[in-house]
């Protein structure tokens, strides 16, 4: 059974600090890994990872994966009250059909 | 990205009615979109994966006569939750499918609160 794990649960950070969200995997024919932030509606699509190594930036945020290991992180840095949500990781692989395995979900709380 | 809406944003329905949840692509084709389930504080739970034209597959303890799913367009899934009871009150979202040449990405809908009195 696909399984995907996100670590820690739930953080709690000062606005500035820099924040690092885990997830690890363990997925049969692994095609990508996606980070979404979900904020009070439906998850939005921050970065999908296919690659070992390759880094991917938007802004503030970073993520990367690591196909030996089997895990990815992503990073946040310069935290803002905004930035509050919850971090969704899931794994796409398997079936054809493009169907998502998520983790527990990672629920971020920034203070001003 | 991609956008998908669902209709109605929130619904509160009596016990034992059923409700028809509509989950749009807008400006893309998808032969493929997937139903979830959220309940607070949780993460996602895959309900089922719609395919247009075909049958709906859904998951382990899902019950399809149930949760009944219909993909008739290229553009329109819709989720139908048959007498509806309290415990069914949850958040649904509908994901799309769209192939890249990176990979398969998912784009999320708007979400539909249902409340089951």
């Amino acid at each position: 059974e696909d399984k995907v794990v996100q670590s820690p649960l739930s953080l709690v950070v000062h606005e500035g600090d820099t924040v690092t969200l885990n997830c690890s995997y363990e997925v049969t024919n692994f095609r990508s890994l996606l980070w979404y932030k979900q904020e009070k509606k439906a998850p939005t699509f921050l970065f999908m990872l296919t690659s070992s190594g390759i880094e991917k930036k938007s802004g503030r945020l970073s993520s990367i994966l690591d196909k030996k290991e089997l895990f990815s992180i992503l990073n946040i840095t310069a935290t803002q009250t905004g930035d509050s949500a919850i971090y969704l990781c899931a794994v796409a692989g398997g079936t054809s059909y493009g169907k998502l395995t998520f983790g527990q979900g990672t629920i971020l709380t920034v203070h001003p | 990205g991609a956008v998908v809406s669902q209709h109605p944003s929130w619904v509160i329905c009596k016990s034992g009615t059923s409700v028809k949840i509509e989950c749009r692509s807008l400006d893309f084709q998808a032969t493929t979109m997937f139903w979830y389930r959220q309940f607070p504080k949780q993460s996602l739970m895959l309900m089922a994966t719609s395919n247009e034209g075909s049958k709906a597959t859904y998951e382990q303890g899902v019950e399809k006569d149930k949760f009944l799913i219909n993909h008739a367009s290229l553009t329109l899934s819709t989720l139908t939750v048959t007498s509806a009871h309290p415990e069914d009150s949850s958040f649904y979202i509908c994901s799309a499918r769209v192939s890249g040449r990176g990979g398969d990405t998912q784009y999320f809908g708007p979400g539909t609160r249902l409340t089951v009195l």
